[in-house]
C-alpha cells in the first residue's frame, strides 16, 4: 500500500462514453502526475499539479480533462477516446517542498477503448 | 524523443546471480531514479542517485552514475525470484531551480528463474 489509490482498477468503455479516474493520496503530499502507460513504451508524463495548480500539459489531447480540487484528489476526465487511448493511466504524488524527490504511484486504471 | 533508455530490453537470470541494468540519458538533470514495476500495477521507489552522486548502495541494490557518459547502472546482487519485475530509470529534470518533473525510460524486463 504505496498511499495513493486510484479508482476505478479497470474501465472498459465506448468511445461515445464518458467517463472520470479517481486518484486519492493520503501522504500530505502536494504535487500530483497522471502518466499513461502503453504496451512497449515509455511513461509518458501527461499533467503535473503543484498546489492544485497545473504546471504541465505534455500536449495531451483534450479528450482528456484533468481537475485538481485540493491537494489530495485528481481527477481525469475522459470523453470521446480512441482504441489508442488504451493503457494503464498511473496517478502518482510527491512531496515538492521537501528534499525528498521520490514519486509515490497508485496501481493504475487499466482502460481499455472499444 | 526520449530522454531515458534501458538496456537490455529484457534479461533472464538463475537465482543467486546477479544482475546488471543500464540506463542511457539525453540531458542534464538534477537526480536519477529507479523504479521496480510488478505486472499491472503501480512503480515502486528503489533510490534515488543525485547528479554530483557517482555511487549508492541501499540492500542489495548498487546504482553508479556517469554524468559525463549520461548512463546509469542498476545492479542487483544474489537475485531472489520475487525479483522478477520491469525497472525502470527516471531522470528528475530541473525546473526553476528545482526537480519539478520525472521522464522514464523504456525499461528492463528482468525474470529470475528459481
Amino acid at each position: 500500500e504505496t498511499g495513493v489509490t486510484q479508482t476505478p482498477r479497470h474501465l472498459v468503455m465506448g468511445m461515445t462514453n464518458k467517463k472520470s479516474l479517481k486518484c486519492e493520496q493520503h501522504l500530505g503530499h502536494n504535487a500530483m502526475y497522471w502518466y499513461k502507460q502503453s504496451a512497449k513504451k515509455p511513461l509518458e508524463l501527461m499533467f503535473v499539479y503543484n498546489f492544485k495548480e497545473q504546471t504541465e500539459n505534455n500536449s495531451v489531447p483534450s479528450r482528456f480533462s484533468p481537475e485538481c480540487p485540493n491537494s489530495s484528489h485528481l481527477f481525469l476526465h475522459l470523453h470521446t477516446l480512441q482504441p489508442e487511448d488504451s493503457a494503464l493511466y498511473l496517478c502518482a504524488s510527491r512531496d515538492i517542498s521537501g528534499s525528498n524527490e521520490k514519486l509515490f504511484f497508485g496501481s493504475g486504471t487499466q482502460l481499455s477503448v472499444l | 524523443s526520449q530522454q531515458g533508455e534501458e538496456d537490455p530490453q529484457a534479461l533472464s537470470i538463475q537465482e543467486g546471480e546477479n544482475a546488471t541494468m543500464n540506463c542511457s540519458y539525453k540531458t542534464s538533470i538534477n537526480n536519477l531514479q529507479w523504479y521496480r514495476q510488478n505486472s499491472g500495477r503501480g512503480l515502486v521507489h528503489l533510490i534515488l542517485i543525485r547528479s554530483n552522486e557517482r555511487e549508492k548502495h541501499s540492500g542489495r541494490l548498487r546504482v553508479t552514475l556517469d554524468t559525463s557518459k549520461k548512463s546509469s547502472s542498476l545492479l542487483i546482487t544474489a537475485s531472489r525470484a520475487a525479483d522478477t519485475a520491469s525497472y525502470f530509470c527516471a531522470t528528475g529534470l530541473l525546473s526553476g531551480g528545482a526537480t519539478n518533473k520525472l521522464i522514464f525510460g523504456t525499461g528492463t524486463l528482468l525474470a529470475v528463474q528459481p
